[in-house]
């Protein structure tokens, strides 16, 4: 099927602990992104890759630092989790310029 | 700086109406603009994509407009049904090339059987 997939599609842990959330597209995109929802629901952009360079980096924490080993794979790394970073990570991916976006099904990250 | 605005939040209507959900954006050098639909719990689906140069998509009972000049985009869902009920979201790029998606806060429709 061609699809963005993410894993894991739910994640619990402990404050403080790292952890990574991983996404691929077999779309052929050359722009990957990764977006939070909050618990209001509201979607807001986080970072995006094109062709591995990033290009956009919103005023997030630098407790995580997103990685793109090929235009196919980003990836999304969490240090020192926090009871606010409880929320739902939607990565997506699209062409340049182009047909609009494609998301991913999420992955619903709890800290306890 | 694009600011997507949606009304109206929350939406009941018994099966079999017809309804609009509205979309509002500030920039309007927009390249395309994208109304999707998302099931609690769920992800995002893509409903339908609006390029600059049309005015209007059609994909079964949906029917999206695009008015850039007033910043205005419409979603009508013909003949609605209990399984129409979701969030819509609607989101238009930040403008000026970016590639960035800026989202509206979404209208959650319940059709009532």
């Amino acid at each position: 099927d061609t699809a963005v997939s993410q894993t894991p599609k739910y994640l619990v842990t402990q404050m403080g602990n790292d952890k990574s959330i991983k996404c691929e597209q077999n779309l052929g995109h050359d722009t990957m992104y990764w977006y939070k929802q909050d618990s209001k629901k509201f979607l807001k952009i986080m970072f995006s890759y094109n062709n591995k360079e990033l290009i956009i980096n919103e005023t997030v924490p630098n407790r995580f630092s997103p990685k793109s080993p090929d235009k196919a794979h980003l990836n999304l790394h969490i240090n020192s989790l926090e009871l606010g970073d409880s929320a739902v990570y939607f990565c997506a991916s699209s062409f340049t310029g182009g047909d609009g976006y494609t998301f991913g099904s999420g992955t619903r990250l709890t800290v306890v | 700086k694009q600011e997507v605005t949606q009304i109206p939040a929350a939406l009941s209507v018994p099966e079999g109406e017809n309804l609009v959900l509205n979309c509002s954006f500030t920039d309007s050098a927009i390249y395309n603009l994208q109304w999707f639909r998302q099931d609690p719990g769920k992800g995002l689906t893509s409903l339908l994509l609006i390029q600059s140069s049309q005015r209007e998509q059609t994909s079964g009972r949906l029917n999206a407009s695009l008015d850039k000049s007033s910043g205005r985009s419409t979603l009508y869902i013909a003949a609605s049904q209990p399984g129409d009920s979701a969030t819509y979201l609607c989101a238009a790029p930040q403008g000026g090339g970016s590639e960035k998606l800026v989202f509206g806060k979404g209208t959650k429709l319940t059709v009532n059987p």
